[in-house]
């Protein structure tokens, strides 16, 4: 059973391109969250959700609650970006379940 | 302000052996978590714990005990270790409250033979 499930599995892009990373889950949830792990392994939460959207930079993030997806979109984007990004929900409870992620890599 | 610490980083063992993970924040965090991440799967719950003294099972515990006898460490027991487990080991520790992020250790990188 997968309780979120993320698209693409992996993407490439030109330095430049919009990019778009997509999640959808399945659990009732009081927040969403995508993270960012790097080459050499650390992962560092990058955004919160539980309803609308956030903005850090070029990344932003939005979610509907009623359909259950969640987007991360990152604008002009850059090598450094490349990196695995997982989305993760928290349950009602305190558990948090996981995406496999999606690998970007961006060729410059 | 280290943040999340794990220790070891790197550890190959026999089936069989025994050993400790240690977590350790120093952010005075309520909650943490240690997961496992392997190849094609997202990282999974193991263990968790909602303040000192308090543990709970989380989606694979078999195979693992933890304590949590202090609120900044976290600890992770194999008692007899099994291929299966060889894994990558993720601690991570919160804040109580609904809009708090977890905060993630760098990985502990465990072989089994």
């Amino acid at each position: 059973k997968n309780e979120v499930e993320q698209s693409p599995q992996n993407l490439t892009a030109q330095e430049g391109e919009f990019i778009t990373i997509n999640c959808s889950y399945s659990v009732g949830i009081s927040a969403l969250h995508w993270l960012q792990q790097h080459p050499g392994g650390g992962i560092v939460s990058l955004f919160m959700l539980s309803s609308g959207k956030k903005k850090h930079g070029r990344l932003i993030a939005t979610i509907n609650i009623q359909e259950k997806h969640s987007s991360l979109h990152i604008t002009a984007s850059h090598p450094r970006d490349s990196a695995v990004y997982i989305c993760a929900v928290r349950n009602t409870g305190n558990q948090f379940y996981f995406g496999t992620g999606t690998s970007l890599t961006v060729i410059p | 302000n280290a943040g999340v610490t794990q220790t070891p980083k790197f550890r190959v063992l026999k089936t069989g052996q025994s050993m400790t993970l240690l977590c350790a924040q120093d952010m005075n965090h309520e909650y943490m978590y240690w997961y496992r991440q392997d190849p094609g799967m997202g990282l999974r719950l193991i263990h968790y714990s909602v303040g000192e003294g308090t543990t709970a099972k989380g989606e694979v515990p078999d195979g693992y005990n933890v304590s949590r006898l202090k609120k900044q460490n976290f600890l992770l027991g194999l008692e007899s270790a099994a291929p299966s487990q060889t894994s990558v080991y993720f601690c991570a520790s919160r804040l109580v409250g609904s809009n708090q992020p977890q905060h993630f250790g760098d990985g502990t990188r465990l072989s089994i033979l």
